[in-house]
């Protein structure tokens, strides 16, 4: 069945260092792929997404590339803080369209001041 | 516009009872997807529902049920309760604009359900 990888389950990182999430997908026929933040307790948020007619999206100190050959895509977060500190997760549309969001097993953040 | 909201926010409850969750959509959203959040499992869809028809099912076992409402709020029904079925459900809304065109659309969650089965 469809699978989303995620790499690495755990990152740590001094402040205002850069952090780099990975995942690949296995079906190619995806074409939207958020990637969500979630802090203690909270509900997942969504920091950033891109579509599949696109190679790379940027905002602010977030960004994401797509490589659809590959089937991958990261997340590429520069001048960590502290508040970056949360678990990141990717995921990807399922094919069918109808909403259905395969997640990564999400990667846990940590930005030491 | 106010957010997905959840009720209950907590519930514990025993092995063989059931159980209903309730999500209200961002307003004008009419696409709704659950999914169950356990810390071995991660993050898995459940369902999701748009103008009051499941569109799609993941792999959970028939106990596990939804609906939706002509006002897009969804419920998600889970009967002859296992301990596994302990977990955080979410649920998310989108802004998919009819029942074949494209989910790209962002799937905002709401605060979840924490259920847990004794």
């Amino acid at each position: 069945g469809e699978n989303v990888e995620q790499h690495p389950s755990t990152l740590s990182v001094q402040e205002g260092d850069s952090a780099v999430i990975k995942c690949t997908y296995s079906d190619s026929a995806s074409n939207y792929f958020p990637w969500y933040k979630q802090e203690l307790g909270k509900r997942p948020q969504l920091i950033i997404d891109i579509r599949s007619n696109v190679g790379e999206k940027k905002d602010q100190r977030i960004a994401v590339t797509l490589n659809k050959t590959a089937k991958h895509f990261s997340l590429h977060i520069t001048e960590t803080q502290p508040e970056d500190s949360a678990v990141y997760f990717c995921a990807a549309l399922d094919s069918s369209n109808t909403g259905k969001l395969i997640f990564g097993q999400g990667t846990t953040l940590q930005v030491k001041p | 516009k106010a957010g997905v909201t959840q009720t209950p926010r907590y519930l514990i409850k025993t092995r063989g009872q059931q159980v209903t969750l309730s999500c209200s959509p961002i307003s004008g959203h009419r696409s709704v997807s659950w999914y169950q959040q356990t810390p071995g499992q991660g993050l898995q869809f459940l369902f999701e529902y748009f103008s009051e028809t499941q569109r799609n099912k993941g792999n959970f076992p028939g106990r596990f049920s939804g609906r939706q409402f002509s006002n897009s709020r969804s419920e998600m029904n889970v009967s002859t309760l296992e301990l596994g079925d302990s977990a955080l459900y979410l649920c998310a809304s989108s802004l998919t604009p009819n029942r074949q065109g494209p989910s790209q659309e962002t799937q905002y969650f709401g605060p979840g359900t924490r259920l847990l089965v004794l």
